[in-house]
């Protein structure tokens, strides 16, 4: 089974931290995404990397930023955290790009941050 | 725009058939994919349609008409632990997802 690990579950912190979400998968995906879900909105696409040290931006990259060091990893970079960031961050990993039967994506179990 | 639309809420009573409809307007189309997510949990893969017609995986099934930019789950048999949300997704290319609101289903007794 595809394990999407991700750092924390919970967060809070303050307007102008610099805060980074780690995200961890086991299966040797090429591809790594980031999204935040907010209600009534769905699932947006922050950021995404389709191999080390590659990435793309997605609908929403303001004010985020990412990394992909190694294969297994994707952080996600909040530069100065602002209250609109509040939100729940989701990480997932998909073995293939999007278009054929590989596109499947599994995802770690949520992020959910606050920002005060 | 890209847009998928679905309904905000749909509630069926355990045992039941449920339908939840997805229609799509999109610069490109390379699939139709079905999440379930509990509340506190990921979503996770239900099914997916690259091509019209039916694929059924258990008591879930997915339709796909690509001409009418439409899709549907459904779900027999509901059981109370079917009580979730559930998103349609539609796969752009080029690594792109780009996701519905998703739709909270309550299974009533």
């Amino acid at each position: 089974d595809v394990k999407v690990t991700q750092s924390s579950r919970y967060l809070v912190k303050r307007t102008g931290e610099k805060v980074f979400l780690e995200c961890v998968q086991d299966m040797d995906h090429e591809n790594m995404f980031w999204y935040r879900q907010d209600p009534g909105l769905g699932l947006r696409l922050i950021y995404f990397s389709y191999d080390v040290k590659m990435k793309e931006k997605g609908d929403i990259p303001e004010g985020y930023s990412v990394s992909r060091e190694k294969k297994e990893r994707f952080s996600l970079i909040l530069e100065s955290a602002s209250t609109n960031q509040t939100s729940m961050y989701l990480c997932a990993s998909s073995l293939r790009a999007s278009g054929g039967a590989g596109e499947t994506q599994y995802f770690g179990p949520g992020t959910r941050l606050l920002v005060l | 725009g890209q847009s998928l639309e679905q309904p905000s809420e749909v509630t069926a009573v355990e045992g039941a058939i449920v339908q939840i409809n997805c229609t799509y307007q999109t610069s490109g189309f390379y699939g139709l994919s079905w999440y379930q997510q509990h509340d506190g949990g990921a979503p996770t893969f239900l099914s997916y349609n690259a091509l019209d017609g039916l694929e059924e995986t258990g008591r879930f099934s997915s339709f796909l008409s690509r001409s009418d930019s439409y899709g549907y789950l459904l779900l027999q048999e509901l059981q109370m632990k079917d009580s979730a949300s559930y998103f349609c997704a539609v796969g752009l290319g080029g690594f792109k997802t780009i996701f519905g609101a998703g739709t909270r289903l309550f299974v009533k007794a």
